[in-house]
Formats: C-alpha cells, sequence, structure tokens
C-alpha cells in the first residue's frame, strides 16, 4: 500500500528548460510536504516544503504546488541546471506541528543535459 | 554545523555475524529516524525516537534488527545475525528544532553481507 507515489521513475531535460518532477498522495489526512534531492552515496538533502494550508511555495529556481483536491504536488525547476542531476524524492507527513514520521514516494532520476 | 554523522561508512560482513550501526544526530534534535533504502522497496522508514524514546519500530523487519538510542547524541541499529536479503544502504535522519518537521539524512552506511 504506497501512500505516496513518484510515477515517473526518470526524467530527462535540456539545460535552461524546465523540469516538473509529480507527486500523488493517498492519504487525506497528510499535510505537509517535502522535496529531496539525492546524489549518489550521499543521504537525501531537504530541498523545499509546503504545507496543506498553501498551494504554492517558491524557493530561488524550485517551485513546489500542492492541488489538495487531487492529492498532487509537483516540484517545478527553472532554469534546470546539469547541477540538478539527482534523485528526486518527495515526502508527506500526517502530523502537522509535531516530529512524526515521512512516508517517501520511489524518487525519480531527473538528468539534465548540457 | 556538523550534520548527522553514520559510521562505519560502508560495511562487509559474512552471513551470520552480528552489524552494529552507528548515528550521531544534530545537536539539538530530538527525534532520530532509521531508514533503509534498496532497489525494490526505496527508502523505507525502520525505526524512529523522539526524545530518546522508540515512538514506531513498525518498520523493523524483524527480531533480528534491533535499535536503541541511550542518550541524545548517540543511537545504534544492530543486525544479529545478517543476512545477504539485509544488504542495503542505511540512513539516519535527526529532526527537530525550528524547522521540526524537516529531516536531516546522514551520508549512510552501505551495508553487504555475503
Amino acid at each position: 500500500d504506497q501512500q505516496v507515489k513518484q510515477n515517473s521513475p526518470s526524467l530527462s531535460v535540456q539545460e535552461g528548460r524546465i523540469s516538473i518532477l509529480n507527486c500523488d498522495y493517498t492519504n487525506s489526512m497528510f499535510d505537509y510536504f517535502l522535496w529531496y534531492k539525492k546524489y549518489p552515496a550521499e543521504g537525501p538533502t531537504f530541498l523545499i516544503s509546503i504545507s496543506s494550508i498553501k498551494d504554492k511555495n517558491e524557493d530561488g529556481r524550485f517551485t513546489v504546488f500542492l492541488n489538495k483536491s487531487a492529492k498532487h504536488l509537483s516540484l517545478h525547476i527553472v532554469p534546470s541546471q546539469p547541477g540538478d542531476s539527482a534523485v528526486y524524492f518527495c515526502a508527506a507527513s500526517a502530523s502537522s506541528g509535531n516530529t512524526g514520521k515521512l512516508i517517501f514516494g520511489q524518487g525519480t532520476t531527473l538528468q539534465v543535459k548540457p | 554545523d556538523a550534520g548527522v554523522i553514520q559510521s562505519p561508512r560502508h560495511e562487509v560482513t559474512e552471513m551470520g555475524q552480528e552489524v552494529t550501526l552507528r548515528c550521531k544526530p544534530i545537536s539539538g534534535h530530538n527525534s532520530l529516524f532509521w531508514y533503509r533504502q534498496t532497489m525494490m522497496r526505496g527508502l523505507e522508514l525502520l525505526i524512529y525516537f523522539n526524545n530518546n524514546v522508540p515512538i514506531d519500530d513498525s518498520g523493523m523487519p524483524e527480531d533480528r534488527f534491533s535499535a536503541k538510542m541511550p542518550n541524545a547524541s548517540f543511537s545504534t541499529l544492530k543486525i544479529q545475525p545478517s543476512e545477504p536479503r539485509d544488504s542495503a544502504v542505511y540512513f539516519c535522519a535527526s529532526s527537530g528544532g525550528t524547522y521540526s518537521e524537516t529531516q536531516y539524512f546522514g551520508p549512510g552506511t552501505r551495508l553487504l553481507v555475503l
């Protein structure tokens, strides 16, 4: 029973273009969502997050959109750079305001071609 | 500011041997998480602690796995006896402080059981 799904295992984008990574969830109790980036042989690093009271959060080149009715979130990277090539995980939590466990998606491998 | 520290970074052992993985969380964080990453199952939560107390160990695969957190700055994950199917990358993460729901990951321990 996968509560957080990233249906695209991989994505290839040209440098300078937009990268859009998608994530779907099934649990309506989730109220906090995060994106992590992972390079080979390193641990996941936090990228950006969004609370369920918002529908958009922006940080530089990275923007996360949340569509609660569709139980869908996406990460936009504009413009994409070769250094963005990594595995991206979305994660969700049902413990707003508390330190609880995160449920991770399977990850999407992004390749940004020069 | 030191991040989450894990040791060893790599471990190769023979089936049946005891394996102990170590983690030092970020100072001031009050929650600690152990994850396992495999190709088949992705990133899965094994157990997490809040204020040194185990809160949820439902992800621990079986009795061969045990975890302890004797104090706020140290945790261990032990596998006894180890089996080849335990081969994976094990991550430790901690959270707490200002952004309490954001987990910060260590570099991981790559375990190979022969």
